[in-house]
């Protein structure tokens, strides 16, 4: 397996224009996260995903903000409008069915928005 | 509310020396703990982890140490090499499938 692929691997925006990070998990993992990376939080949570259905969306930080997982094996996390204080690295991560164990990382989006 | 919390975002250790990184957790739910390391451009990667049944965990030169009463956490990376200088991540879940990160320490280890 090629782990898990994000797209794209950076981005540079506008603000106020719409953004959309992709994400192909791990064939056979059933969970999916979205975290942020920044220097204050560190790997922020912002949703996951259990068998294609958001678990905990509570770290969605407004309402701009919106993923979706179509199926087992995409999601996305968009945001719109997008701010200059979006910018951050965005990871998205799949582990499997099974507690206990290591989620896997994708290399990141790295999202600029000017 | 930062529920993993690693209050030291740097540190800077002599190779061959022992490197210590500490981690505090708040809630008395989570179960298991794991430790992630990250390089610049790449995800983080999984490192050790460890159930909250146990209070030691070894592989390598890598040792995880659980501390349940004190809701401490500490990796130790005996010796240190400069191949290790990473930022390293303490994460824990309360066995939902839900993983929570800390803010990271950036570890910088000298020749």
């Amino acid at each position: 397996d090629a782990g898990v692929i994000q797209s794209p691997r950076h981005e540079v925006t506008e603000m106020g224009q719409e953004v959309t990070l992709r994400c192909k998990p791990i064939s056979g993992h059933d969970y999916l996260f979205w975290y942020r990376q920044t220097m204050m939080r560190g790997l922020e949570l912002l949703i996951y995903f259990n068998n294609n259905v958001p678990i905990d969306d509570s770290g969605m930080p407004e309402d701009r903000f919106s993923a979706k997982m179509p199926n087992a094996s995409f999601s996305t996390l968009k945001i719109q409008p997008s701010e200059p204080r979006d910018s951050a690295v965005y990871f998205c991560a799949s582990s499997p069915l099974y507690m206990n164990t290591e989620a896997f990382f994708g290399q990141g989006t790295r999202l600029t928005v000017v | 509310d930062q529920q993993v919390k690693q209050n030291s975002p740097s540190l800077s250790v002599q190779e061959g020396r022992i490197s210590i990184l500490n981690c505090d957790y708040t809630n008395s739910m989570f179960d298991y703990f794991l430790w992630y390391k990250k390089y610049p451009a790449e995800g983080p990667t999984f490192l050790i982890s460890i159930s909250s049944i146990k209070d030691k965990n070894e592989d390598g030169r890598f040792t995880v140490f659980l501390n349940k009463s004190a809701k401490h956490l500490s990796l130790h990376i005996v010796p240190s090499q400069p191949g290790d200088s990473a930022v390293y991540f303490c994460a824990a879940t309360p066995n939902t499938g839900k993983l929570i990160f800390g803010q990271g320490t950036t570890l910088q280890v000298k020749p």
